[in-house]
């Protein structure tokens, strides 16, 4: 596609139950970022693809966040029992290489109850 | 370890006076530095950056930025505000010797009067 593709873009979900982001980078970028952007906390660097090479997961806020990257291309970020802490907006960005531009999608809006 | 400073949480301008978003920085070694624009709801856009050569970066929508070692600085500018320049702008930086995390700052609020 023409640019990074997230879904859902809007989520709301109960207190405890897990939840599924999907991210679309642009075709060919091999580098792929995701981000979490809370009220009042600026843009949290969560974790980072690039190729095969083992994913740099040191931003992760806790065991119940994981991510993973099938075929080198979409990546999905999972968190199990979600709490209310875990509303954000979830940025995923893509780029060509590393020290490239990074490009980011709109967001998924994630609110739990 | 690498940051960036945003000094002003907020900027009010009338439309057609100058704009200017302050943006300072620390890495170990030299910096890749860039500016994003963030709309109500939406992603962030990638508005310009500076990786080597000429001090004056230009980039979409008539902004500028001016890369400055002596004073880390990394300022994003525009000689004539629009209302539709109304948005949270980020600077981020990369530190070439960790090239692929982007730190940004915290955001400054631009609000252009008419």
């Amino acid at each position: 596609g023409a640019g990074v593709s997230q879904s859902p873009s809007n989520k709301v979900t109960e207190k405890g139950k897990d939840v599924e982001l999907r991210c679309d980078p642009i075709s060919g970028h091999t580098a792929l970022y995701w981000y979490r952007q809370s009220l009042g906390q600026g843009l949290e660097f969560l974790i980072y693809f690039q190729g095969n090479s083992a994913p740099d997961k040191s931003g992760l806020p806790s065991d119940r966040f994981s991510a993973e990257r099938t075929g080198g291309s979409v990546s999905t970020l999972t968190i199990q029992r979600t709490q209310q802490e875990d509303s954000a907006v979830y940025l995923c960005a893509s780029s060509l290489q590393e020290g490239n531009t990074i490009y980011f999608g709109e967001g998924s809006w994630l609110t739990v109850v | 370890a690498q940051s960036v400073a945003q000094p002003e949480d907020q900027v009010n301008v009338a439309e057609g006076n100058p704009l200017t978003v302050k943006c300072t920085y620390s890495v170990s070694g030299n910096p890749y530095l860039f500016w994003y624009v963030q709309y109500p709801n939406r992603g962030l856009q990638f508005l310009l950056k500076y990786i080597t050569g000429d001090n004056l970066v230009k980039g979409s929508y008539g902004f500028e930025a001016e890369f400055n070692k002596s004073q880390t600085s990394f300022h994003l500018k525009k000689p004539s505000a629009l209302v539709s320049d109304s948005a949270l702008y980020f600077c981020a930086v990369r530190d070439v010797k960790n090239d692929y995390k982007l730190s940004f700052g915290a955001g400054t609020t631009v609000t252009v009067r008419a």
